[in-house]
């Protein structure tokens, strides 16, 4: 099945300082790309609506100016978390569905660990 | 998309069969059942979805009920390692739309 690519798998970073985070497609091309972000003990929640282009869709209660979504080739969408805080600390998640093949499927990346201190 | 409700969490023993059961009263006749599970610190795994017949595949098997209110999600031989949190998710298939996650069923396989 298609793969999605999200890096770095964790990361540790102080407060203030900003985090970028990649999820690539690795053998198709995602128009659309989504980004999830999840608590401890808590189901994914989504973030953000990445459109390759065009700017993202957010979320209500999502801060555009504090999550940079940037989808600027058709298989690569990044969050940059910035000026992170400690209550930013959370697991994130990127998926993104293979229109090529036709495919009702989304396929999700391996996940991102943020630990802002 | 319709709702969906689970059990909050099952228990399974070894090398038994996984009956993991999902309401969706609500479903609509364009909206497929899906099924994705978590297992702990990853993203998301596929397992398997379908509209109205049953569907097997490597994984699992899909039971729909005739009148599509319910499904269950059945693991023929649990092991270790199939420990996750377990997602049912309705939604139209083919759309521009993301997955919206419920709360799920955390299934524990024991030995």
């Amino acid at each position: 099945g298609a793969v999605v690519s999200q890096h770095p798998s964790w990361v540790i970073c102080k407060s203030g300082t900003s985090v970028k985070i990649e999820c690539r497609s690795l053998d198709f091309q995602a128009t659309t790309m989504f980004w999830y972000r999840q608590f401890p003990k808590q189901s994914l929640m989504l973030m953000a609506t990445s459109n390759e282009g065009s700017k993202a869709t957010y979320e209500q209660g999502v801060e555009k100016d504090k999550f940079l979504i940037n989808h600027a080739s058709l298989t690569l969408s990044t969050l940059t978390v910035t000026s992170a805080h400690p209550e930013d600390s959370s697991f994130y998640i990127c998926s993104a569905r293979d229109y090529g093949t036709g495919n009702e499927k989304l396929f999700f990346g391996s996940g991102t660990q943020l630990s802002v201190l | 998309d319709a709702k969906t409700t689970q059990p909050p969490s099952m228990d399974c023993a070894e090398g038994r069969a996984a009956n993991l059961p999902c309401n969706h009263s609500t479903i609509s006749g364009n909206e497929y059942v899906y099924w994705y599970r978590q297992i702990h610190s990853q993203g998301p795994q596929y397992i398997i979805h379908g509209l109205k017949n049953n569907e097997t595949n490597e994984m699992a098997s899909l039971i729909i009920t005739e009148d599509r209110k319910s499904s269950t999600l059945i693991l023929p031989h649990a092991t270790l390692r199939d420990t996750a949190v377990y997602y049912c998710i309705v939604r139209v298939s083919n759309n521009n739309n993301d997955m919206r996650f419920g709360a799920g069923t955390r299934l524990t396989v024991k030995p």
